[in-house]
């Protein structure tokens, strides 16, 4: 099955700076990469995702970019502020045109630091 | 649009009792999953439905955890007797596939103590 590496683990940043999280995945069938934010005690939301189509995908201050030959990707996030500290999951799928279980990493802890 | 709902928010009972959750999946999503969230790490997938059919439950431990989704539209997963290794919160996702793409959605979650 598939398996999802995630890293760092823990991430601090200086408010406006920028935060980059790296996930690596083991099997090359999977083709559906979101990453989900989820606050302390709050349920996850997705704040951005990728198809294995295309290799990069921004909004905002939020960008994915997905290398596929290498089996990762990664978020980045720019002019870090306050409201981003949370914990930030990747997660890998097949999806042939249906719905499939999402695989996800152990998690980042996203600090902002004032 | 209202959100995957899920009761109760939280529950603490002693290994060996029985305990079960409840999902209300997002109105019209055909696909409902159940992950387990142990503390400091990612959700983990236990069970997809697919309306009221099981499409993977590779990883739920059947000897304990059974799941049903009658009528195809809310969920119940039950834990039956509860391990100390249960405690972990219990997520409930549910998704629509437009033109070949899916979206998940998930519940606040259950939050379980096994003491």
């Amino acid at each position: 099955g598939e398996n999802v590496e995630q890293h760092p683990s823990t991430l601090s940043v200086q408010e406006g700076d920028s935060a980059v999280i790296k996930c690596t995945y083991s099997d090359s069938a999977s083709n559906y990469f979101p990453w989900y934010k989820q606050e302390l005690g709050k349920r996850p939301q997705l704040i951005i995702d990728i198809r294995s189509n295309v290799g990069e995908k921004k909004d905002q201050r939020i960008a994915v970019t997905l290398n596929k030959t290498a089996k990762h990707f990664s978020l980045h996030i720019t002019e870090t502020q306050p409201e981003d500290s949370a914990v930030y999951f990747c997660a890998a799928s097949y999806s042939g045109g249906g719905a499939d279980g999402l695989t996800f990493g152990k998690g980042t802890h996203l600090i902002i630091q004032p | 649009e209202a959100g995957v709902a899920q009761s109760p928010r939280y529950k603490i009972i002693e290994k060996r009792q029985s305990v079960a959750f409840w999902c209300n999946p997002i109105s019209g999503h055909a696909t409902l999953y159940w992950y387990q969230q142990i503390l400091g790490q990612g959700p983990k997938l236990l069970i997809q439905f697919q309306n009221n059919g099981v499409v993977d439950d590779s990883q739920l431990p059947k000897d304990r955890f059974s799941a049903e989704r009658l009528k195809g539209v809310d969920s119940t997963l039950k834990i039956q007797p509860a391990k100390l290794e249960d405690s972990a919160v219990y997520l409930c996702a549910s998704s629509l596939v437009v033109r070949g793409r899916e979206t998940q959605y998930f519940g606040p979650g259950t939050r379980l103590l096994v003491l």
